[in-house]
């Protein structure tokens, strides 16, 4: 089933640590986003991809990465995790460059100590 | 730089009312417009996508209707049920353009 999946579901961190936030597909999109969400408060973009090897930044600015090395995976890094990183993350996917329909994964659930 | 609001904030209606959720954004050269469903702590579920040459779009008890000119669109929910209740977004785009999102509308149907 075409599906857009997010893991982990949940996580809590110390201050410090190296997280990956993992985002696949299987919708065959070349579009993928990030957007973070704190409680009750609105989603921010802060990475897309085009396709295979494009990467860029959102409206809202992040220290986490992202990569694009495959069409269906789309994996988004904090190199050192901190408090204020703490909020939910979602990923999304949508056909082409011209604005389809968007599909959403569950979101990350990061609670960082 | 397109901005999307949407009145009200929050809504709390009885079982059974009809009810109307409002978007409204200030560049009506508008590609698409997407109206989407979040339940507290998860992701974003699909409702409708509008394209800019079509009015209205339906889907069992959900219509959304699209007015580009006056830079409005209207998500009806009819005869409302307690399993609506949740935070609905629209957001929209310009051709080429990233999806830009709405606060949302904290909906709750008492039973």
């Amino acid at each position: 089933e075409a599906d857009i999946y997010q893991t982990p579901r949940y996580l809590v961190i110390g201050t410090g640590k190296k997280i990956t936030l993992e985002c696949s597909q299987t919708m065959g999109h070349d579009k993928m986003y990030w957007y973070q969400q704190d409680p009750g408060m609105e989603l921010h973009l802060i990475h897309y991809s085009y396709g295979v090897n494009s990467t860029e930044k959102g409206d809202l600015s992040s220290e986490s990465t992202v990569s694009r090395i495959r069409t269906e995976h789309f994996p988004l890094t904090l190199e050192s995790a901190r408090p204020s990183h703490t909020s939910q993350y979602l990923c999304a996917s949508s056909e082409g460059s011209g604005g389809n329909e968007q599909f959403f994964g569950p979101g990350t659930r990061l609670t960082v100590l | 730089k397109q901005e999307v609001t949407q009145i009200p904030a929050a809504l709390s209606v009885p079982e059974g009312e009809n009810l109307v959720l409002n978007c409204s954004f200030t560049d009506s050269a508008i590609y698409n417009l997407q109206w989407f469903r979040q339940d507290p702590g998860k992701g974003l579920t699909s409702l409708l996508l509008i394209q800019s040459s079509q009015r209205e779009q339906t889907s069992g008890r959900l219509n959304a209707s699209l007015d580009k000119s006056s830079g409005r669109s209207t998500l009806y929910i009819a005869a409302s049920q307690p399993g609506d209740s949740a935070t609905y977004l629209c957001a929209v785009n310009n051709y080429g353009q990233n999806f830009v999102f709405g606060p949302g509308t904290r909906l709750s149907v008492l039973p």
